[in-house]
């Protein structure tokens, strides 16, 4: 059981690039979600999806997208990288929405 | 405008003594409440939580307490080992949405 997993765990971008962040799940649990992490500041949440078939905006959505492609995985897609992505990314999944949130490792993502 | 805020961002403590951490939250609306421990280069792990029904909960050497009133929450730590050294985070929820709301956080470091 290896609860809330993501990959990669570190990865260098230039401005303008692409790149998924994969999250998955063995919880069984409804709810997923993404937030970032920068320094002095607490965990925001970018997106969230309540059931599978369903997501929805965060707090800090823009230059992000997502997609819950079935209810163990949940991935946040930047299409075109910019400085301000620079941040560390965590998904985070819940029984139900509202529920108790359990975290993942964490992606560290650095745009040049 | 920081709905929840960690005023103290760091707190050293002598083992074996209380670790007392504190937050404050501005909307009304919040009725849920969590405390998340972080070690470095690791995601978020779910400490305690607390109803806005309650105003303490216990879990071994874990207590929250809540101060409606004073919109304000503590997470005390007895006695403190050298192993809670980490960075707290407390987080608030409209039980109605699916949004937690973050601190910034306040790193605890329990000295041997």
């Amino acid at each position: 059981n290896a609860g809330v997993t993501q990959t990669p765990k570190f990865q260098v971008l230039k401005t303008g690039q692409s790149m998924t962040l994969q999250c998955a799940q063995d919880m069984n649990h409804n709810s997923m979600y993404w937030y970032r992490q920068d320094p002095g500041m607490g965990l925001r949440l970018i997106y969230y999806s309540a059931s599978e078939g369903t997501t929805d905006k965060g707090e800090v959505p823009n230059g992000y997208n997502v997609s819950r492609l079935n209810k163990r995985e949940f991935s946040l897609r930047l299409e075109s990288a910019a400085p301000s992505q620079t941040s560390v990314y965590f998904c985070a999944s819940s029984e139900a929405p509202g529920d108790t949130q359990y975290f993942g490792p964490g992606t560290r993502l650095t745009v040049l | 405008d920081q709905q929840v805020k960690q005023n103290s961002p760091s707190l050293s403590v002598q083992e074996g003594r209380i670790s007392i951490l504190n937050c404050d939250y501005t909307n009304s609306m919040f009725d849920y409440f969590l405390w998340y421990k972080k070690y470095p280069a690791e995601g978020p792990t779910f400490l305690i939580s607390i109803s806005s029904i309650k105003d303490k909960n216990e879990d071994g050497r874990f207590t929250v307490f809540l101060n409606k009133s004073a919109k304000h929450l503590s997470l005390h730590i007895v006695p403190s080992q050298p192993g809670d050294s980490a960075v707290y985070f407390c987080a608030a929820a409209d039980s109605g949405t699916y949004k937690y709301i973050f601190g910034t956080g306040t790193r605890l470091k329990v000295l041997a």
